[in-house]
């Protein structure tokens, strides 16, 4: 069974700009959760999506949007980038959150803001 | 809102020597789930805990849920090379099953 696939790994943007995140969850999860790591700051949850509707928000502005398309695919948009966003961002999908099923991590994305 | 703290936040030890890393709650939690993150890796599921008193071993980890439900501990028998990372806990809310995490500790082998 393939594992959560994040993409791109890596993504180097500048201030100001708009940059978009993908993540592909385990075959038959549902739930898609996401979260931004920095050092020393341990992991922030984004965002939660289950069945397309997101279902859990973290302290995060605005900026930070998300969606989940029908196949349970994820995307995390973040707006108007500002230094502080540079982070490792990690998508977790389970079976359902709600039943507290343990969290796939994929790898993640790297994000460098210039 | 709920929060859970654990310590501490690094560990060194020498190879051999054992590691322990605590997770506290000043409310009852209804389950608590352990990761490890390997360093440059991403965290990987270990165990979830759910019953007062639990212990749950795996090889050399021993895992406990406090008679409470308001703590929990990790505790590694003679540490090894391999289980060098930063090791978490996280338990859901009952009111929106959102994972509420623990900072981490990291674990560090002395050389």
């Amino acid at each position: 069974k393939a594992g959560v696939t994040q993409t791109p790994r890596y993504l180097i943007k500048t201030r100001g700009q708009q940059v978009t995140l993908s993540c592909s969850p385990i075959s038959g999860h549902r739930s898609v959760s996401w979260y931004q790591q920095t050092p020393g700051q341990g992991l922030q949850f984004l965002f939660e999506y289950f069945s397309e509707t997101q279902r859990n928000k973290g302290n995060f502005p605005g900026r930070f949007s998300g969606r989940q398309f029908s196949n349970s695919r994820s995307e995390m948009n973040v707006s108007t980038l500002e230094l502080g966003d540079s982070a490792l961002y990690l998508c977790a999908s389970s079976l359902d959150m709600a039943s507290n099923q343990p969290q796939h991590f994929g790898d993640g994305t790297r994000l460098s803001i210039l | 809102g709920q929060q859970v703290m654990q310590i501490p936040q690094y560990q060194h030890v020498q190879e051999g020597e054992d590691f322990t890393t605590y997770c506290n709650s000043s409310t009852t939690l209804s389950n608590i789930q352990w990761y490890k993150q390997r360093p440059g890796g991403h965290p990987v599921f270990l165990i979830q805990l759910v019953k007062s008193g639990e212990v749950k071993k795996q090889k050399r980890l021993t895992f406990q849920f406090g008679e409470a439900k308001k703590n929990s501990s990790l505790h590694i028998t003679a540490t090894q090379t391999t289980d060098v990372g930063t090791y978490f806990c996280a338990s859901s809310q009952d009111s929106n099953y959102q994972l509420i995490w623990g900072a981490g500790t990291k674990l560090i082998i002395k050389p």
